[in-house]
């Protein structure tokens, strides 16, 4: 069986700190799909990014970082110098490639951001 | 170009009636899916279409609620004899997957909310 634990529900922090979200995934498959959305106040889901259980580079885009780390199966999400826009709900996903979990989406329960100014 | 978009935004329905939600997913996209977002259950997956392929229910949680998608593109998903418990967000992803592997990232409308008093 698949699960995702977000084991943070809530994270309040002052504009300009650093937060991580972590995200940690239960899988017995070897070929499987982390996500990361971002849920607005406006409700929509938004795609932040996409890795494949093979490629354990962290990236980098702008403010947002990911550290993938297969050994301890986490996949953490860091926000440098948040901002106010960055208030939302944070979810991490897992998809697992075969059997019959195609296409299904598996979510953590979401980290609930709210930096202050 | 447009993304994913589902009507009524809000539906507020009494309990026993039955209500249509609505998805058009994002032009070029062959695989739909259905989750729902609530307070106790978080995001779970319903059902998923891809391209001419018969759809995986799996996620349905009773024979109230049926989808089916005309054309290869727009979805309807019906809840009949709506029931309280019903109450929640309704989401609709798309992804370009063409083949029943579907891993390709999933992009969401802005979801329907359904009350049910």
């Amino acid at each position: 069986a698949q699960k995702v634990t977000q084991a943070q529900t809530e994270i309040s922090v002052v504009e300009k700190e650093d937060v991580t979200l972590d995200c940690v995934y239960e899988t017995r498959d070897t070929t499987y799909y982390l996500f990361w959305y971002k849920q607005p106040p406006s409700g929509e889901l938004v795609f932040l990014i996409r890795r494949n259980s093979f490629d354990e580079q962290n990236e980098i885009s702008g403010r947002y970082s990911w550290n993938f780390q297969k050994s301890t199966s986490s996949f953490n999400f860091t926000i440098t110098a948040s901002q106010v826009v960055d208030s939302a709900v944070y979810f991490c996903a897992l998809l697992f490639a075969g059997g019959t979990s195609y296409g299904k989406l598996t979510f953590g329960q979401g980290t609930i951001l709210t930096v202050h100014p | 170009g447009a993304g994913v978009s589902q009507s009524p935004s809000n539906k507020v329905t009494e309990k026993g009636k039955d209500v249509e939600l609505r998805c058009d997913p994002i032009s070029g996209h062959t695989a739909l899916y259905w989750y729902r977002q609530s307070l106790g259950q978080g995001l779970e997956f319903l059902i998923y279409f891809q391209g001419n392929s018969a759809p995986d229910k799996s996620g349905l949680p009773s024979d109230r609620f049926s989808a089916e998608r005309t054309g290869g593109s727009v979805s309807t998903l019906t809840i009949q004899r709506t029931q309280q418990e019903d109450s929640a967000v309704y989401l609709c992803a798309s992804s370009p997957s063409r083949d029943s592997t579907s891993t390709d990232t999933q992009y969401f409308g802005p979801g329907t909310r359904l009350t049910v008093l």
